[in-house]
C-alpha cells in the first residue's frame, strides 16, 4: 500500500518563475494538506483541500494556490517565485473518518529558487 | 492562536543514555498533540499522539510522552537511545481535533545527536 507520493523530489527554479508540485494521497485518504518547511524551521501550514475545495488556509500570500482533483490528488502552485520560497514542501493526507490522528506525510519536494 | 515551543534547538546524548525532549504548547482547549521524527531529506514520521485519556502515551521505536496540562507540556522520552535515533524531532498541536479538518502547528524542532 503506497503512502503519500510527491513529485518531483527536487526542483530548481529562477526568481519570478512559476512552479507546480504534485501529491498523490495515501490510498483511502480524501483530504490533502500542504506545508512549507524552511531550513531549520518546523513545517508551516499552507492550506488544506477536501472535496476539491480549499477548506482552510494558513498565512500565505495568494501567490500560493492549489487544486484537488476528483481522484483526491492535489497540486500546489506558486507564482512569481521569490528566493524566500526555497524550502521543503510537504504534503500530508488524511481521511475524514480518521479524525486528526490519521495524517500521513510524504517525503517532500525540495524547491530551490535562484 | 495555537503555538508550540521546543526550547532545545540541539541535544547531544551518548548511546544508551536516556533522552527527554521538551515541548510546550499554547492552545485554548484540550489539545491534540503529536511528536514526529524527521531524518535528513525525509518527510515526517509519526512517533505518538495524545488527545485524551491516559496522560502517558506510548509510541513507536520505544518512545513515550507525558502530557501535563498544568505545565502545558508534552515532553518526549526514551530510556535508552540508539545511534539510529539521531534525527530532528518535532512537536505539533492540531486544532479542530474531532475532525481531520484541522491544521497542525509545529515547533521549530530539536536536533538530536547521538555520541557513540
Amino acid at each position: 500500500d503506497a503512502g503519500v507520493t510527491q513529485s518531483p523530489t527536487h526542483l530548481i527554479k529562477t526568481r519570478g518563475q512559476q512552479v507546480t508540485l504534485r501529491c498523490s494521497p495515501k490510498s483511502g485518504h480524501d483530504t490533502v494538506s500542504w506545508y512549507q518547511q524552511a531550513l531549520g524551521q518546523g513545517p508551516q501550514f499552507i492550506f488544506q483541500y477536501y472535496e476539491e475545495e480549499e477548506r482552510q488556509r494558513g498565512n500565505f500570500p495568494d501567490r500560493f494556490s492549489g487544486h484537488q482533483f476528483p481522484n483526491y490528488s492535489s497540486e500546489l502552485n506558486v507564482n512569481a517565485l521569490l528566493l524566500g520560497d526555497s524550502a521543503l514542501y510537504l504534503c500530508a493526507s488524511s481521511s475524514t473518518g480518521q479524525g486528526a490522528g490519521g495524517y500521513t506525510f510524504g517525503s517532500g519536494t525540495r524547491l530551490t529558487v535562484v | 492562536a495555537q503555538s508550540v515551543t521546543q526550547p532545545d534547538i540541539h541535544i547531544t546524548v551518548s548511546e544508551g543514555a536516556s533522552l527527554e525532549l521538551r515541548c510546550n504548547y499554547s492552545y485554548g482547549a484540550t489539545p491534540y498533540l503529536f511528536w514526529y521524527v524527521q531524518s535528513p531529506g525525509q518527510g515526517l514520521q509519526l512517533l505518538l499522539k495524545y488527545f485524551s485519556g491516559d496522560t502517558l502515551v506510548q509510541g513507536i521505536k520505544g518512545f513515550e510522552a507525558e502530557f501535563k496540562r498544568s505545565q502545558s507540556s508534552f515532553n518526549l522520552r526514551k530510556p535508552s537511545v540508539h545511534w539510529s535515533d539521531a534525527a530532528e524531532y518535532f512537536c505539533a498541536v492540531v486544532d479542530l481535533p474531532n475532525t481531520n479538518a484541522g491544521k497542525s502547528t509545529f515547533g521549530d524542532g530539536t536536533t538530536l545527536t547521538v555520541k557513540p
